[in-house]
C-alpha cells in the first residue's frame, strides 16, 4: 500500500527566501505525482503534476522534481512571498490491482512566509 | 481550469440527524467522483469512489450504510451522512475526474464542507 510522507510538517521562512518542500513515497510504481496547495478551511488547488516519465515541471516560481527510483519529490519555491503561506500537499497517483486510479496524499507541509 | 462545487460549505447538525452534501462538476462531465475526509493535521483519506450509474466503491473501514453515496448524473454526486454523531465531525472534500484528455484524467477538487455534529 502506498504511503506518502512529507517533511517538514511545518516551515517558517522570511519573505524572499527560496525553499524546498520534501515528499517521499514508498511505492515507485506511481503513475504521476501532484503537488497541491490548500488554504485554511478550503479545498485543494493543483499546482504541478509530474508524469512518471518526467523529471520535473515548472510553473512560475514553482519547480517540482520527481525521482522515482529513490521515491522522492521536491517542490521548490523561489523568492517566497507572504501569499505563498498555505499547506502544501503532495499526492501519488497510481492504478490499483483492480484497475482504478487513486491519489494517496501526504499530511502536508504548513508553510508560513513572514513579511 | 474546471470547477467543482460543493454544497453546503458549512453545516451544523444535531446528533442523530442525517446530512446530505452535494458535489457538482460545473463545466465537465464526471463518470467518477471521489469523496475524501480530512482531519486536522492529517492527510486526506479517500472514503469512497462514486461511479455514475453504479454502486460506489468504499475504502476499507468506511461504513457504506453510514455514508451513503449516490451518483445519479454525470455532474452530481451526493454524500449523505446518516445518523450523524460528533465523531463524524470533519472536513469533507469531493473531487471529480475529467477524462476528456484520456486516462487517468485530471481530478478537480471542490472547496470542501465543514460538518459539525453537536
Amino acid at each position: 500500500k502506498q504511503e506518502v510522507t512529507q517533511i517538514p510538517a511545518a516551515l517558517s521562512v522570511p519573505e524572499g527566501e527560496n525553499l524546498v518542500l520534501n515528499c517521499s513515497f514508498t511505492d515507485s510504481a506511481i503513475y504521476n505525482l501532484q503537488w497541491f496547495r490548500q488554504d485554511p478551511g478550503k479545498g485543494l488547488t493543483s499546482l504541478l503534476l509530474i508524469q512518471s516519465s518526467q523529471r520535473e515541471q515548472t510553473s512560475g516560481r514553482l519547480n517540482a522534481s520527481l525521482d522515482k527510483s529513490s521515491g522522492r519529490s521536491t517542490l521548490y519555491i523561489a523568492a517566497s512571498q507572504p501569499g505563498d503561506s498555505a499547506t502544501y500537499l503532495c499526492a501519488g497517483g497510481a492504478y490499483s490491482g483492480a484497475g482504478s486510479y487513486q491519489l494517496t496524499f501526504g499530511k502536508g507541509t504548513k508553510l508560513s512566509v513572514i513579511p | 481550469g474546471a470547477v467543482v462545487s460543493q454544497h453546503p460549505s458549512r453545516v451544523i447538525c444535531k446528533s442523530g440527524t442525517s446530512v446530505k452534501i452535494e458535489c457538482r462538476s460545473l463545466d465537465f462531465q464526471a463518470t467518477t467522483m471521489f469523496w475524501y475526509r480530512q482531519f486536522p493535521k492529517k492527510s486526506l483519506m479517500l472514503m469512497a469512489t462514486s461511479n455514475e450509474g453504479s454502486k460506489a466503491t468504499y475504502e476499507q473501514g468506511v461504513e457504506k450504510d453510514k455514508f451513503l453515496i449516490n451518483h445519479a448524473s454525470l455532474t452530481l454526486s451526493t454524500l449523505t451522512v446518516t445518523s450523524a454523531h460528533p465523531e463524524d465531525s470533519s472536513f469533507y472534500i469531493c473531487s471529480a475526474r475529467d477524462l476528456s484528455a484520456g486516462e487517468p484524467g485530471t481530478q478537480y477538487f471542490g472547496p470542501g464542507t465543514r460538518l459539525t455534529v453537536l
